[in-house]
């Protein structure tokens, strides 16, 4: 299967702060995704992004599918931005590829 | 329109016993894929189902299997649960191949 890292692993925001998360692939993904997961963990869908930029609120995310990666842009962090965001991208067949993802952790 | 559902949503089991997980995808939905988490090999693909028919299967022994029903409702199994077997089950089901897939709340299992 095709590798997914994600940086950085962890990071720590005071509140209010900007951020910028980063998935790169191993391989070539179609219809990649971008999930949050709550603490009793749930994935969240965020974004369902092939390519381009899509934006929600205060997140937003880039796809860069001939470079193989994806940014996740969260503004203006809340505290309930905290946890861990995953991207994911399948192969040919429907079976989603998970990075390790970030731990996001917005400090009053 | 409801979300993906799953039960139960916590189970103790003891090992060498078996257990079956249900997941009932979105209504519409006809692909259901199975996802294992742990925190050391994180999300893991077990399988996925369209139609009734598994159409892709992970890394996974044996001992982990799955089936679905004609309203698309999946359910898995693992027999001889061994410890190593504890982890968030996650349930996701899709509208068609490579669409945007949408998770359920998950099963928490433990296996003592």
């Amino acid at each position: 299967g095709i590798q997914v890292e994600q940086s950085p692993p962890d990071l720590i925001l005071q509140e209010g702060a900007n951020s910028t998360l980063r998935c790169n692939f191993s391989d070539s993904v179609n219809n990649l995704q971008w999930f949050h997961q709550n603490p009793w963990g749930q994935l969240i869908n965020l974004f369902y992004i092939p390519s381009g930029t899509k934006q929600n609120g205060r997140l937003s995310a880039t796809t860069v599918a001939t470079e193989r990666y994806s940014l996740l842009y969260i503004s203006s962090s809340q505290t309930t931005d905290s946890g861990v965001y995953f991207c994911a991208g399948p192969t040919g067949a429907n079976n989603l590829f998970f990075g390790t993802g970030t731990r996001l952790t917005v400090i009053p | 329109k409801a979300g993906v559902t799953q039960t139960p949503r916590y189970l103790i089991k003891t090992r060498g016993q078996q257990v079956t997980l249900s997941c009932s995808p979105i209504s519409g939905h006809r692909s259901v894929s199975w996802y294992q988490q742990t925190p050391g090999q994180g999300l893991q693909f077990l399988f996925e189902y369209f139609s009734e028919t598994q159409r892709n299967k992970g890394n996974f022994p044996g001992r982990f299997s799955g089936r679905q029903f004609s309203n698309s409702r999946s359910e898995m199994n693992v027999s001889t649960l061994e410890l190593g077997d504890s982890a968030l089950y996650l349930c996701a089901s899709s509208h068609r191949t490579a669409n945007e897939q949408f998770f359920g709340p998950g099963t928490r299992l433990t296996v003592l």
